[in-house]
């Protein structure tokens, strides 16, 4: 059972469209991070959210912590070629412990 | 070195092998982590060091899975009588002290398969 569940799983746009990946729980999270993964690589952190409603923002990128900290959400505004990967939400539950991983979002932006 | 290094890049096993995969993590982070990260799948917590400390093993799937870091530094997660539901990438992450704004760095994993 997935603690963490991502939608959609894959999501296929033509250059400048906008987009966004959810990721949901019945848990709460003391953070919230988002990585994003190429092929034969490891995850690298984007971004994390921490408190409640918190809302960062990184270049297009917008990231969204739910109120009751156990959803989040990932925008993307004109979305680019380089913007393709696959994107992972990861719950914290306590600080500094291990991070429960959704399945993750397969993003491809076409030219 | 600059970043987590993982070696071999690529692992093929024959089903019944013993396999060791080893993780350099970035010199002096104390916290190492090693997460299995299957087909398709988001990566999925195996343990947990803080130095030479195994603080949390709870995500090892069975006995065969063993890790160790005996310095603080290099780990090597080694798992035997290799099954084919073990093929997967496994990720090794480290951090200096723990920063949440900061996150883990990840190694580019290793890709076990197992025939």
């Amino acid at each position: 059972t997935q603690l963490l569940e991502q939608s959609p799983q894959f999501l296929s746009i033509q250059e400048g469209e906008n987009l966004t990946v959810y990721c949901n729980s019945s848990s709460v999270f003391s953070s919230l991070q988002w990585y994003r993964q190429e092929p034969g690589e490891g995850p690298v952190l984007l971004v994390t959210v921490v408190t409640g409603g918190e809302v960062k923002k990184l270049k297009r990128l917008t990231f969204q912590f739910g109120d009751a900290r156990k959803d989040s959400s990932l925008h993307i505004t004109a979305a680019q070629p380089g913007d393709t990967g696959l994107y992972l939400c990861a719950g914290e539950k306590e600080y500094g412990n291990k991070l429960v991983f959704g399945a993750g979002t397969i993003l491809r932006v076409k030219s | 070195g600059a970043g987590v290094s993982q070696s071999p890049r690529y692992k093929v096993a024959k089903r019944g092998q013993d396999v060791a995969l080893r993780c350099d993590p970035i010199s002096g982070h104390v916290s190492l982590f090693w997460y299995q990260q299957a087909l398709g799948q988001g990566p999925e917590f195996l343990t947990y060091f803080q130095n030479e400390a195994q603080l949390d093993k709870s995500g090892l799937p069975s006995d065969r899975f063993f890790a160790e870091r005996p310095e603080g530094s290099v780990s090597t997660l080694k798992i035997q009588r290799t099954q084919q539901e073990d093929s997967a990438v496994y990720l090794c992450a480290s951090s200096l002290v723990y920063d949440r704004n900061y996150g883990y760095t990840f190694g580019s994993g290793t890709r076990l398969t197992v025939v």
